[in-house]
């Protein structure tokens, strides 16, 4: 059964802390690995991930993939309380299965 | 239209009628998503259409649930004789042919009482 793991669950940090969020997974026919953020009902889409260890960037947000080990981590850097959310990975070759997601929570 | 548009995007009904969600993707995208998403919950894959192709519906919670996709475009979702654990967010997603970069919708929020 295709499976989608995150870790940790939830996370509180501080403002300018460097936060890293884990997503391993096992599916069938992997194609690509997605991050998105949600912050009230609609998911935005961060990242999209096909090879290994090209790193993706942008702004204070970076992540890579490591299709050997199965994993993503997603880093965000100096974070600021617009970056509380919950991050949510997603795995597909077509139909995309999501983790339960990580809430981060940013306190100034 | 400029993104993936759902409607209502509030609906209260009562345990037993049957609701119908509509979801209008991002114009040539082929490929559209459900996906139910409880309180505190992740999201849980409903049904998924690519273009002509059987609809992948593995992720139906039973047989009162349905969806469709007419002229490979809008989608409605259908839950027959409702019932209170039906009460979650719906999100709808649309992505291109060969990318698994999906979009979503607002989603439409069901509470059954």
């Amino acid at each position: 059964e295709d499976k989608v793991v995150q870790s940790p669950l939830s996370l509180v940090v501080h403002e300018g802390d460097t936060v890293t969020l884990n997503c391993s997974y096992e599916v069938t026919n992997f194609r690509s690995l997605l991050w998105y953020k949600q912050e009230k009902k609609a998911p935005t889409f961060l990242f999209m991930l096909t090879s290994s260890g090209i790193e993706k960037k942008s702004g204070r947000l970076s992540s890579i993939l490591d299709k050997k080990e199965l994993f993503s981590i997603l880093n965000i850097t100096a974070t600021q309380t617009g970056d509380s959310a919950i991050y949510l990975c997603a795995v597909g070759p077509d139909k995309l299965i999501f983790g339960t997601g990580t809430r981060l929570q940013v306190f100034p | 239209g400029a993104g993936v548009s759902q409607s209502p995007s509030n609906k209260v009904t009562e345990k037993g009628k049957d609701v119908e969600l509509r979801c209008d993707p991002i114009s040539g995208h082929t490929a559209l998503y459900w996906y139910r998403q409880s309180l505190g919950q992740g999201l849980e894959f409903l049904i998924y259409f690519q273009g002509n192709s059987a609809p992948d519906k593995s992720g139906l919670p039973s047989d009162r649930f349905s969806a469709e996709r007419t002229g490979g475009s809008v989608s409605t979702l259908t839950i027959q004789r409702t019932q209170q654990e039906d009460s979650a967010v719906y999100l709808c997603a649309s992505s291109r042919l060969g990318t698994n970069e999906a979009f979503f919708g607002q989603g439409t929020r069901l509470t059954v009482v």
